[in-house]
């Protein structure tokens, strides 16, 4: 089954602790990128990658990282979280960045 | 003026009723078109592209006036499966985002 997967799924954590949200597509798709989604501002792009070792910043990367080591994975990190990173986050994949994306299940972060 | 604009509603309608949503962009080179539906605390779905000479899948259709720098989105014989959040998104290669995300269109389909 054609899908994105994204790990944890629910994460409560503390202030300095870092932490990865990782992300796996099996569908050979070229484009991945990180959202967050929060009420009354809508998603937001965080990271893009356009392929392999090629990643750029979105509108809000501020207090994240991302890596594109191989072509299925895309980890989200938080080197030091803060309670304003507190959000539902999503990883999407398509095939190029043609904008028919394919969205995770969500992973929904309480920083504390 | 915001990128991407979408009234945010709610759109509260009578099941079997036409609905119609716009969505208004900034960037004059936008070059393609998207309406993706998120069920409430789920992922979004694309639901389809929007084509400059329009497009239709069912009970949905979507227009685009570039003219007017707006695509719209109409539902006819609204189900009670069509409440929903519909977010439209616009891809231009310019700027920090190629696709940006309007905030959402929330639709409620009532008995």
């Amino acid at each position: 089954e054609a899908q994105v997967t994204q790990n944890p799924r629910y994460l409560i954590t503390v202030t300095g602790k870092k932490l990865t949200v990782t992300c796996s597509q099996n569908m050979n798709h070229e484009y991945m990128s990180w959202y967050r989604q929060d009420p009354g501002l809508g998603l937001r792009q965080i990271y893009y990658s356009m392929n392999v070792e090629v990643t750029d910043k979105g509108d809000v990367p501020e207090g994240y990282k991302v890596s594109r080591k191989e072509k299925r994975n895309f980890p989200l990190i938080l080197e030091s979280p803060s309670p304003n990173q507190t959000s539902l986050y999503f990883c999407a994949s398509s095939l190029m960045a043609t904008g028919e994306l394919f969205f995770g299940e969500g992973s929904r972060l309480t920083v504390l | 003026r915001k990128e991407v604009e979408q009234d945010p509603g709610p759109f509260n309608v009578p099941e079997g009723a036409t609905v119609a949503f716009n969505c208004t962009y900034s960037n004059s080179a936008s070059q393609s078109f998207f309406w993706y539906r998120q069920d409430c605390r789920k992922e979004p779905k694309l639901l389809m592209s929007v084509y400059s000479s329009g497009n239709e899948d069912g009970r949905f259709t979507a227009q685009l006036n570039r003219a007017s720098q707006y695509i719209s989105l109409l539902i006819r014989d609204s189900k009670l499966s069509d409440s929903a959040t519909y977010l439209c998104a616009v891809l231009s290669y310019s700027g920090n985002t190629p696709l940006v995300f309007g905030k959402g269109t929330r639709l409620s389909v009532i008995a």
